[in-house]
């Protein structure tokens, strides 16, 4: 039982270059989101879903796109990558209704040269 | 603007010590927080929750502690040990249908043995 899975796990851009974040969940949530993790900042939340064919933006969606076309699917893409995304990436997934607990995937650190 | 806050970088306590890590909140329409402890390449896990209607709970050896009026929280764990060495995030759903968690800056644990 995986639970939330992200690929790949490291990956080094150049600038301008583009990338697509893979997060799979198999615990059936509806809820996914995407995060990233800044030394000093905590996490932030950059886009979320809360079902399958629907996104939403969070609170620094500025460069990144998202889709769900599938249930137990979120994709996270940078189309064209700048240094200020350099950043550690995590996907999470939340039962519907249920208030609060997420549950983490083991992150994906992505430089930006 | 950061609605959840944690002030202290980092800490360290003794073996067998309790450890207190303090956040405070902006937004009085907080109804429930979250506890999140993250190891080093491992994603965020869940610890501990407090619903609004509370002041205190507890779980084993961790407890957390409500004061609405001051808008605080803190998580106590006693007694510490080496284990808990770990980023300790403060976390609050933000109002919304898919209530997602704002994040505070998060808590360097260090446990000494």
């Amino acid at each position: 039982n995986a639970g939330v899975t992200q690929t790949p796990k490291f990956r080094v851009l150049k600038t301008g270059q583009s990338m697509t974040l893979l997060c799979a969940q198999d615990m059936n949530h509806e809820y996914m989101y995407w995060y990233r993790q800044d030394p000093g900042m905590g996490l932030r939340l950059i886009h979320y879903s809360v079902g399958e064919g629907t996104t939403a933006k969070g609170e620094v969606p500025d460069g990144y796109n998202v889709s769900r076309l599938k249930k137990q699917n979120f994709l996270l893409g940078l189309e064209s990558a700048a240094p200020s995304q350099t950043s550690v990436y995590f996907c999470a997934t939340q039962e519907g209704g249920f208030t609060g607990e997420l549950f983490f995937g083991e992150g994906s650190r992505l430089t930006v040269l | 603007d950061q609605q959840v806050k944690q002030n202290s970088p980092s800490l360290s306590v003794q073996e067998g010590r309790i450890s207190i890590l303090n956040c405070d909140y902006t937004n009085s329409m907080f109804d429930y927080f979250l506890w999140y402890k993250k190891y080093p390449a491992e994603g965020p896990t869940f610890l501990i929750s407090i619903s609004s209607i509370k002041d205190k709970n507890e779980d084993g050896r961790f407890t957390v502690f409500l004061n609405k009026s001051a808008k605080h929280l803190s998580l106590h764990i006693v007694p510490s040990q080496p284990g808990d060495s770990a980023v300790y995030f403060c976390a609050a759903p933000i109002s919304g249908s898919a209530r997602q968690l704002t994040f505070g800056s998060g808590t360097q644990l260090t446990v000494l043995p």
